[in-house]
């Protein structure tokens, strides 16, 4: 299984561009790479996925290297509402039957007025 | 609102008790899973199933036994649990798993918080 490592906390100022990076050394061929939001009392909310090189949409950019041994999701502009814990997630079906996801422990991101 | 739905939201029961957790998901989807969420860890995947095929039992024990009945609820059956097995269960669904994504995008449940006493 890839283990992945992120930084437990950040902390950022309103209007703010974070990048948040995950380390995941051992990723395999057919491993994704997927970030989740977390608020307290709610379940993880999908963010953005992606293989390889950048991936964009409305709300953050993903940004992987040609190794793939690391991501870091990028959040332009935050706000208050961007206070959460935020998970790296890797992982793939191997088709045999296999799917294996690990998620990191989480970042926990504070935005500061 | 994601979609998926999960009863109970809370749960407090005995080490002796037989409980169960329901999921049940509106979107279409064809994969499930059952997570468990325990403070100061990661989100530990339990089990998966594709079109009602459970795919995936990351060495849960037996304690915790799962069911899916067909592609829109999920259960999962508890019985003799132990203190540590208190946490948060997450459920979620997904396309179809097909060797692509994995699963692509996963809508989660709120969750039923566990305690064992």
């Amino acid at each position: 299984l890839a283990k992945t490592t992120q930084p437990v906390s950040m902390d950022s100022y309103e209007g703010q561009e974070v990048n948040i990076t995950c380390s995941h050394n051992n990723i395999a061929t057919n491993d994704y790479i997927t970030w989740y939001q977390q608020f307290p009392s709610q379940g993880p909310r999908f963010i953005i996925q992606g293989y390889k090189t950048k991936v964009t949409n409305e709300v953050a950019s993903l940004f992987i290297p040609a190794d793939r041994k690391s991501s870091t999701l990028s959040l332009p502009r935050v706000s208050l509402s961007d206070t959460a814990v935020y998970y790296c997630l890797v992982g793939g079906y191997s088709g045999a039957g296999s799917y294996q996801l690990t998620f990191g422990k989480g970042t926990k991101l504070s935005v500061i007025p | 609102e994601t979609g998926v739905t999960q009863t109970p939201r809370h749960l407090v029961m005995g080490m002796t008790n037989k409980k169960s957790l329901k999921c049940e998901q509106h979107l279409g989807h064809n994969a499930m899973y059952w997570y468990k969420q325990s403070a100061k860890k990661p989100l530990e995947l339990m089990f998966v199933y594709n079109f009602k095929e459970q795919t995936e039992n990351n060495s849960v024990p037996s304690r915790f036994s799962p069911e899916c009945p067909n592609s829109s609820h999920l259960f999962l059956h508890l019985h003799t649990l132990q203190p540590e097995d208190s946490a948060l269960y997450l459920c979620a669904s997904s396309q179809a798993l097909s060797g692509g994504p994995p699963g692509n995008e996963q809508f989660f449940g709120p969750g039923t918080r566990l305690t064992v006493l």
